[in-house]
């Protein structure tokens, strides 16, 4: 299947600190997804990305798209505690396989 | 209410007894999908439909087995469960299964199995 690779893998941060996720790929993707599970809550969609370069800003949280399509970043600005979950990226190199990341689990400490 | 539903929410069992977890969606998506969550290995795919009687397999389909006789509901089946299959599993849907026309996946609450 597909190697994704999403580091860190887990992120303690100060509340008001910035957090960032990567998402590597192998291989050229035709978009990418983003989605945040809560702590004992499921997958939830937050965005999808298509364009070389793309970004996408969402409140606090700016999400980008690579020029080569291979790699893609979510930025949060200044975390909350309401920002505490884990981040998976979802990449697409084709059609109906949905292939997602490893997650980034973020602590927030207040 | 738009919702993925799945049961049980939590399920205790023996290795080598035969279970199915059912899912049902009430959005009329063409397109269902389950996942298992491990620690440290994110959601992989076990099995997708893109509609009735059409199934594939995902990254890890050894030991499960689907069905889709109905568009609303994609059942997961165990046939005999061992304890590498103790996890989190998750259904989702989406309307065509299409990710360039920016579909996007709704999931189940999930449904935690562990087999002794």
């Amino acid at each position: 299947g597909q190697q994704v690779m999403q580091i860190p893998q887990y992120q303690h941060v100060q509340e008001g600190e910035d957090f960032t996720t990567y998402c590597n790929s192998s291989t050229t993707l035709s978009n990418i997804q983003w989605y945040k599970q809560r702590p004992g809550g499921h997958p939830v969609f937050l965005i999808q990305l298509v364009k070389s370069g793309e970004v996408k800003k969402q409140k606090r949280l700016t999400f980008q798209f690579g020029e080569a399509k291979k790699n893609s970043s979510l930025h949060i600005t200044a975390t909350q505690t309401t920002d505490v979950g884990t981040y998976f990226c979802a990449p697409s190199g084709g059609y109906q396989k949905v292939t997602f990341g490893t997650g980034t689990k973020l602590q927030v400490i207040p | 209410e738009a919702q993925v539903t799945q049961n049980p929410r939590y399920l205790i069992t023996v290795t080598g007894k035969k279970l199915t977890v059912t899912c049902s969606q009430n959005m009329n998506h063409e397109y269902m999908s389950w996942y298992r969550q491990d620690p440290g290995l994110g959601l992989r795919q076990i099995y997708y439909s893109m509609n009735v009687e059409v199934t594939d397999k995902g990254d890890v389909p050894e030991g499960y087995k689907v069905s889709r006789k109905e568009k609303r509901n994609f059942p997961l089946i165990l046939e005999s469960p061992s304890p590498n299959q103790t996890s989190l599993y998750f259904c989702a849907s989406s309307l065509f299964g299409n990710r360039l026309g920016g579909e996007k996946l709704f999931f189940g609450s999930g449904t935690q199995l562990s087999v002794l």
